[in-house]
C-alpha cells in the first residue's frame, strides 16, 4: 500500500515570511496528489492539488509542486498571514487507485504576527 | 453544487452504549463515501468506504460498522462504544474517477 511521510509535524514562520511542507510517496503509480487545510475544530478544506502529468500548479499565495522522479510534492505558502495558521495535510492515492486517499501526519504551520 | 451533511455535530455517550452516526450528501449521484476518525492532534484514519449501495469496504477492525441504505446515506454504528472510540468523525464523499475528497463538518464524540 501507499506510504506518505509528511514534514516538519510543526513549522512557525514570520508573517510575510514562506512556508513549505514536503511530502515523500511510496507508490510510483501515484498520479493525484491533494493537500487540505484544517482549522482548529473544522473539517479539513481542500485548498490545492495536482496531478502526475504537470510539475507545478499555483493559486494565488498557494502552489504545489511535484517531482516524480523523487516521489515526492511540496507546498509552498507565500506571503504568509495569521490565518494561514493550521493543520496541513498532503494525501496521496494507493496503487493509483481513484477510490481512497492515504494522508500524511500532518504538519501544524503557525504564523506569528 | 454539492452539500455534505453530518449529525449530530456533538455527542456524549457512556461506554457500552450503542451509537448512529449519519451523512448524507446532496446535489451528486452515486458519489464514493468515506468514513473517517480523527484523535485529538493526530492524523486521518480512514475506517469505511463505499462505491455504492450495500457495498462497504472496511479498513481498520474494530467494534465499528458502516451501512449505506441509499446512494447517497452513510451511516456508522455501534453496538457497544468503548472510550479508544472517542474522536472527531468526519464523512467524506468524491466523484468516482477523480480523487477529490471533500469532508462534512464532523461529528465530535465524547465516550465516557
Amino acid at each position: 500500500g501507499e506510504n506518505v511521510e509528511q514534514h516538519p509535524s510543526t513549522l512557525s514562520v514570520q508573517e510575510g515570511d514562506s512556508a513549505v511542507i514536503k511530502c515523500t510517496y511510496s507508490d510510483s503509480a501515484s498520479n493525484y496528489f491533494p493537500w487540505y487545510k484544517q482549522e482548529l475544530g473544522k473539517r479539513p478544506q481542500l485548498i490545492i492539488d495536482i496531478r502526475s502529468n504537470v510539475g507545478e500548479k499555483k493559486d494565488q499565495r498557494i502552489a504545489v509542486t511535484l517531482n516524480k522522479t523523487a516521489k515526492h510534492f511540496s507546498l509552498h505558502i507565500t506571503e504568509t498571514q495569521p490565518e494561514d495558521s493550521a493543520v496541513y495535510f498532503c494525501a496521496a492515492p494507493p496503487s493509483g487507485s481513484a477510490r481512497q486517499l492515504t494522508f500524511g501526519s500532518g504538519t501544524q504551520l503557525t504564523v506569528l504576527p | 453544487s454539492q452539500t455534505i451533511h453530518q449529525w449530530p455535530a456533538t455527542l456524549v455517550q457512556p461506554v457500552g452504549s450503542p451509537l448512529s452516526l449519519e451523512c448524507t450528501v446532496e446535489g451528486t449521484s452515486n458519489p464514493n463515501l468515506y468514513w473517517y476518525r480523527q484523535a485529538a492532534g493526530r492524523g486521518l484514519q480512514l475506517l469505511f468506504y463505499s462505491v455504492g449501495i450495500g457495498q462497504i469496504s472496511s479498513e481498520v477492525p474494530q467494534n465499528l460498522s458502516a451501512s449505506r441504505p441509499q446512494d447517497r446515506q452513510f451511516i456508522l454504528s455501534s453496538k457497544k462504544l468503548l472510550l479508544s472510540d472517542s474522536g472527531f468523525y468526519l464523512c467524506a464523499w468524491s466523484v468516482f474517477g477523480t480523487g477529490e475528497q471533500y469532508f462534512g463538518p464532523g461529528t465530535r464524540l465524547t465516550v465516557t
